[in-house]
């Protein structure tokens, strides 16, 4: 059974402050990771698609990274802002068409 | 461009009643999802079309059915609703299995 796991659960940050946080996969049969963002109220909505060890794909402040060889990858925010209170979801991707998500990362902005 | 769309939004029903949940996409995609959601549990997915024409399972399937209707239409259909199936659905779409996923905006559903 394949596993995603991500840590932490849940994460207060200052805003102002950075932070980051982590996906781990099977380091077999990879074909690609995702980032999403899913605030409250709302739906899942995606932020990267890494396909490539050593991908490194930024949006505004926000970062990710790849690591195939080990099967991690970590998303960074930089001066964190109380919009980006959300939880963020990892989903794996088989390189036999299988679709694993992982359980998110609930991340909450202090001001 | 509507994107992803489902409905109803809220539904309400009785131990044992049957209902369909509608989804539809406008962006021309291959692949269509059902997800339920819920508290602490992430997305599950239920089923999903890889493409017009066909179906599979997926990790939580037992209670339903689906239909790829055409291209654009993927319904979750519950035939004999049970209360641990209150959740909230989510309906995606992606052009290909490896792109990023659309989400619908979600249908809560309660079972009493």
């Amino acid at each position: 059974i394949l596993n995603v796991e991500q840590s932490p659960q849940s994460l207060h940050v200052q805003e102002g402050d950075s932070t980051n946080f982590t996906c781990s996969f099977p380091s077999s049969n990879f074909y690609a990771l995702h980032w999403y963002r899913w605030e409250t109220a709302k739906s899942p909505e995606a932020l990267f698609v890494m396909t490539l060890n050593g991908d490194e794909k930024k949006k505004g402040r926000i970062s990710a990274t790849l690591n195939t060889k080990e099967g991690y990858s970590y998303l960074y925010i930089k001066g964190s802002q109380p919009e980006d209170s959300a939880t963020y979801l990892c989903a794996f991707i088989e390189s036999n068409y299988q679709l694993i998500w992982g359980a998110g990362t609930k991340l909450i902005i202090k001001p | 461009n509507a994107g992803v769309t489902q409905t109803p939004k809220f539904q309400v029903l009785k131990t044992g009643q049957s209902m369909t949940l509608q989804c539809a996409q406008d962006m021309n995609h291959n692949s269509m999802y059902w997800y339920r959601q819920d508290p602490g549990m992430g997305l599950r997915l239920i089923y999903y079309s890889a493409s017009e024409g066909t179906t599979d399972k997926g990790e939580v399937p037992n209670g339903y059915n689906v239909s790829r209707l055409n291209k654009r239409e993927f319904s979750l259909r519950l035939e004999s609703a049970a209360p641990s199936q209150t959740s909230v659905y989510f309906c995606a779409s992606t052009a290909d299995f490896y792109n990023e996923q659309f989400f619908g905006p979600g249908t809560r559903l309660t079972v009493l």
